[in-house]
């Protein structure tokens, strides 16, 4: 069975730009999560998604968003990127949202 | 929510040496985790085990929910085994709280 994908693998963006990460989680798996690990606050949770619905959301401002298609397929959105914005952004796919969760290679994006 | 702690914040072994590492968490959890990550940022699932004990090889967990502490036990290590390895922890609000990680480091 594949495991959990996420496209780009890195991404170079300036102050200012919107960005738009992609998640595809393993076959029959519905929920998706969303995860930001910085050097200086570590891995923080975004929000999860389960059946194209946002159940949980984490501390993060407005322009952090996401959303989630009938396949399980979810995307993030990051606009008006800040410089703090530079992490690497982890998606993770299990059943249910309180059950294993298993991760995705990450998106390491770059704000200058 | 729930605060996850883990400990030591850095380990240095000798290859071939045993270690421990103790993740502490706040409140009961649904669910608790341990992973590694990879240098390349990869989180690579270890165990999944709210409770009980579950061993994988060189490595072995044990959860005492009632407690609220995780160990995880890696023995023979090798120099494969270095990274950080992260606990993880489900809220009843089914958040999954990371701790700060343990950065081991194992020499040859």
């Amino acid at each position: 069975k594949a495991g959990v994908t996420q496209t780009p693998r890195y991404l170079i963006k300036t102050r200012g730009q919107q960005v738009t990460l992609s998640c595809s989680p393993i076959s029959g798996h519905r929920s998706v999560s969303w995860y930001q690990q910085t050097p200086g606050q570590g891995l923080q949770f975004l929000f999860e998604y389960f059946s194209e619905t946002q159940r949980n959301k984490g501390n993060f401002p407005g322009r952090f968003s996401g959303r989630q298609f009938s396949n399980s397929r979810s995307e993030m959105n990051v606009s008006t990127l800040e410089l703090g914005d530079s992490a690497l952004y982890l998606c993770a796919s299990s059943l249910v949202g309180a059950n294993e969760q298993f991760f995705g290679p990450g998106t390491r994006l770059t704000v200058l | 929510g729930i605060q996850v702690e883990q400990s030591p914040p850095d380990l240095i072994l000798q290859e071939g040496a045993n270690s421990t590492l103790r993740c502490n968490f706040s409140d009961s959890v649904n669910n608790l985790q341990w992973f590694h990550q990879n240098p390349w940022g990869q989180l690579i699932n270890l165990f999944y085990i709210p409770s009980g004990t579950k061993q994988n090889g060189r490595l072995s967990a044990t959860t005492v929910a009632t407690e609220r502490y995780s160990l995880l036990y890696i023995s023979s290590s090798q120099t494969t085994d270095s990274g950080v390895y992260f606990c993880a922890a489900v809220d009843y609000g089914q958040n999954f709280v990371f701790g700060p990680g343990t950065r081991l480091s194992v020499l040859p």
